[in-house]
């Protein structure tokens, strides 16, 4: 069972780079979420998709777009990276978007940005 | 606003101790609750959730939470520690006003626990 795939897994960019990271589940989920974890500040949403075909912000959205490709992929883009972008990030699905759903989470992308 | 508190960043125990690893909420209305625990180079998974019906919660691999509304507390325990105990758990609250949703879902910092032999 792949559950929540991302990639890459590491990746180094330049000031002003764009990239786009890929997640894909594969659990017939519903909703889907992008995090970024930073050291001694927990996880922070940054966009999330209820269901195929809607998006919206989450807590820290700037500097970053989102498109849900369809049901199992949700892709984030990076169109000029920063420094303040070095993070780990996280893609997450839940079956549904009640409050009280579990999460399953990706195995996370370590982004370093020169 | 939500918010999630957990105090002590950093935990070490001893194999064989108890764990205790305390979080404490702050919400208008009492909150959905969660444990996650991220162990070396993985995502999240969840331990145990509170969703408002018993308010000691069993969770995976021996874990358990009380949800303590008088303390405003969700403190983790665990009888005795393992080596393999050994990661970052994080505490997180969801409002259950929320409009139905869990993109309100607040994490707090993590604490990391270590196990020593």
């Amino acid at each position: 069972n792949a559950g929540v795939t991302q990639t890459p897994k590491f990746q180094v960019l330049k000031t002003g780079q764009s990239m786009t990271l890929q997640c894909a589940q594969d659990m017939n989920h519903n909703s889907m979420y992008w995090y970024r974890q930073d050291p001694g500040m927990g996880l922070r949403l940054i966009y999330y998709s209820a269901s195929e075909g809607t998006t919206d912000k989450g807590e820290v959205p700037n500097g970053y777009n989102v498109s849900r490709l369809n049901k199992r992929e949700f892709s984030l883009r990076l169109e000029s990276a920063a420094p303040s972008q070095t993070s780990v990030y996280f893609c997450a699905s839940s079956e549904r978007r009640g409050a009280n759903e579990k999460l399953f989470f990706g195995s996370g992308t370590q982004l370093s940005v020169l | 606003a939500q918010s999630v508190t957990q105090l002590g960043s950093h935990v070490s125990v001893s194999e064989g101790a108890l764990v205790l690893l305390r979080c404490n909420y702050s919400s208008s209305v009492p909150p959905y609750l969660f444990w996650y625990v991220q162990y070396p180079n993985q995502g999240l998974q969840l331990l145990l959730k509170y969703t408002s019906a018993a308010t000691l919660v069993k969770g995976i691999n021996g874990f358990e939470a009380e949800f303590k509304k008088s303390e405003t507390s969700f403190h983790l325990t665990k009888p005795s520690a393992h080596m393999s105990d050994a990661a970052e758990y994080f505490c997180a609250v969801s409002p259950t006003n929320s409009g139905g949703s869990n993109y309100k879902l607040t994490f707090g910092k993590g604490t990391l626990l270590t196990v020593n032999p």
